[in-house]
């Protein structure tokens, strides 16, 4: 694989901020993705980043180093609809492996009253 | 408009039978994906499709496991003699464009759960 690597597990209190880590091998980055996945659900899009930076989307923001090969998803103000898995995804730039996708096993995120 | 639909949504099989999963991405989307997705495991890339052309093939765990795309549009991911260690979600994903150099939104679909008994 490429080592695609987030904490298995997290948990937190409603009202609160987690930060989920992400880190990935550099050589060949392409972009970063983060998806959530409630339990028996499809994946579904949070965020997309290319460039150095913090990208911010209502109470999901998510930042990327490239240099570093690291990443991180921030949740502000969580709700107990946020527990699910989280998950970081990276794309390559490898001639006929464009486009693929390569998974961390996900976080996954117990909100708790 | 419609998202990525998967059929079935779920299928107990027994071990040696052969079994068909569809998938439907969203209209329009020329690149189509297939993952898997084990317990306690991540997703797992199967196979990519470009149109109706398949440039990579490279995570079919083995010659058991095909997949095929027609008309640009659905796709059938087949799998022979099923064992029970292919008994995992089958997810599909579909991209507007996929092209080369371009990274876009993948889009998933809900699934299918396969048991193999």
């Amino acid at each position: 694989g490429q080592n695609i690597d987030q904490p298995t597990e997290m948990t937190a209190t409603e009202g609160a901020i987690v930060q989920i880590n992400c880190t990935y091998q550099t050589s060949g980055f392409n972009g970063l993705f983060w998806y959530q996945q409630h339990a028996g659900e499809a994946p579904t899009f949070l965020s997309y980043n290319v460039l150095d930076g913090l990208e911010e989307k209502g109470r999901f923001s998510s930042f990327l180093s490239r240099s570093k090969g690291y990443s991180y998803l921030l949740l502000k103000e969580l709700q107990m609809k946020d527990s699910a898995s989280y998950l970081c995804a990276v794309s390559f730039d490898r001639g006929s492996t464009l486009g693929r996708l390569y998974f961390g096993r996900g976080t996954q995120l117990t909100v708790w009253p | 408009g419609a998202g990525v639909s998967q059929s079935p949504s779920n299928k107990v099989t027994e071990k040696g039978k052969d079994v068909e999963l569809r998938c439907d991405p969203i209209s329009g989307h020329t690149a189509l994906y297939w993952y898997r997705q084990s317990l306690g495991q991540g997703l797992e890339f199967l196979i990519y499709f470009q149109g109706n052309s398949a440039p990579d093939k490279s995570g079919l765990p083995s010659d058991r496991f095909s997949a095929e795309r027609t008309g640009g549009s659905v796709s059938t991911l087949t799998i022979q003699r099923t064992q029970q260690e292919d008994s995992a979600v089958y997810l599909c994903a579909s991209s507007p464009r996929g092209r080369a150099g371009v990274t876009d939104t993948q889009y998933f679909g809900p699934g299918t759960r396969l048991t193999v008994l």
